[in-house]
C-alpha cells in the first residue's frame, strides 16, 4: 500500500517556469511533510517542510502549499532555474510519543529545467 | 560535522556472498535510518533506531537482511546471503528527537550493491 502518491513522473518546463509537483497522503496521523531533492550519486537532501497547522511555506523560490482536509500538498518552483534538475521526492513522517519515525517516501519526479 | 558516512560506496558481490553495509551517523543524532533505493520502488524504509535500539524493521525485506547498532557512532546492514534482486542504492539518515520533535532528515552518500 502506497501511502503517498506523487505525480508526474517526469516533468520538463522551460527556465524561468514554475514546475509544480504534487503529493497525496493516505495517513492523518502524519504530522510533517517535507521535499527532498536528490542530484545523481548523492543522497537526498532536504529542500523545505511543512507542518499540517499552516497552509504555505516558502522558502526562497520553493514554495509547499499544504491542503490538510485534501490531505494533498505540492512544491512549486518559481523563476526555475537549469541548477534545479534533480528528482524531488515529497515525503511524510508521524513523531510518535518515544521518537523518530521513518519517512514514506513518494517515488519521485524527475525534473528537468530547460535553458 | 562531516555529516552521515557511510561506506563502501560502491560494492559489488557475487551472489550468495554476505555483504555489510557500513554507516556513522552526525554525532549527537539518536536516530538512525537505513533506505533502500530502486527504480522500481523507489525509496523505502527498512529499519530504524532509536537511542540504539531497533524499534521498528518491518520494512526489512527477508531474514537474509540484518542491521545492528552497537553504539551512538556506528551501525551496520548485513545481507546474508545476498541475492541479484538486493542489487540497489542503500542510504543511512539520521536525526535528533528532542523528545517533542525530530530535526530534519540527514541523508549519507549512499552504498551502491551489486550482487552479480
Amino acid at each position: 500500500q502506497q501511502q503517498v502518491k506523487q505525480s508526474p513522473q517526469s516533468l520538463i518546463v522551460q527556465k524561468g517556469g514554475i514546475p509544480i509537483i504534487n503529493c497525496a497522503y493516505e495517513n492523518t496521523a502524519f504530522d510533517y511533510f517535507p521535499w527532498y531533492q536528490q542530484f545523481p550519486g548523492k543522497g537526498p537532501a532536504l529542500l523545505i517542510a511543512i507542518r499540517p497547522d499552516v497552509s504555505e511555506k516558502k522558502e526562497g523560490r520553493f514554495t509547499i502549499s499544504f491542503n490538510k482536509s485534501a490531505k494533498q500538498f505540492s512544491l512549486h518552483i518559481m523563476d526555475s532555474q537549469p541548477g534545479d534538475s534533480a528528482t524531488y521526492f515529497c515525503a511524510a513522517r508521524l513523531t510518535s510519543g518515544g521518537g523518530a519515525d521513518g519517512l514514506t517516501f513518494g517515488k519521485g519526479t524527475h525534473l528537468i529545467i530547460q535553458p | 560535522d562531516a555529516g552521515v558516512i557511510q561506506s563502501p560506496r560502491h560494492e559489488v558481490t557475487e551472489m550468495g556472498q554476505e555483504v555489510t553495509l557500513r554507516c556513522k551517523p552526525i554525532s549527537g543524532h539518536n536516530s538512525l535510518f537505513w533506505y533502500r533505493q530502486t527504480m522500481m520502488r523507489g525509496l523505502e524504509l527498512l529499519i530504524y533506531f532509536n537511542n540504539n535500539v531497533p524499534i521498528d524493521d518491518s520494512g526489512m525485506p527477508e531474514d537474509r537482511f540484518s542491521a545492528k547498532m552497537p553504539n551512538a557512532s556506528f551501525s551496520t546492514l548485513k545481507i546474508q546471503p545476498s541475492e541479484p534482486r538486493d542489487s540497489a542504492v542503500y542510504f543511512c539518515a539520521s536525526t535528533l528527537f528532542t523528545g517533542t520533535r525530530n530535526t530534519e532528515a540527514f541523508f549519507g552518500q549512499g552504498t551502491r550493491l551489486t550482487v552479480v
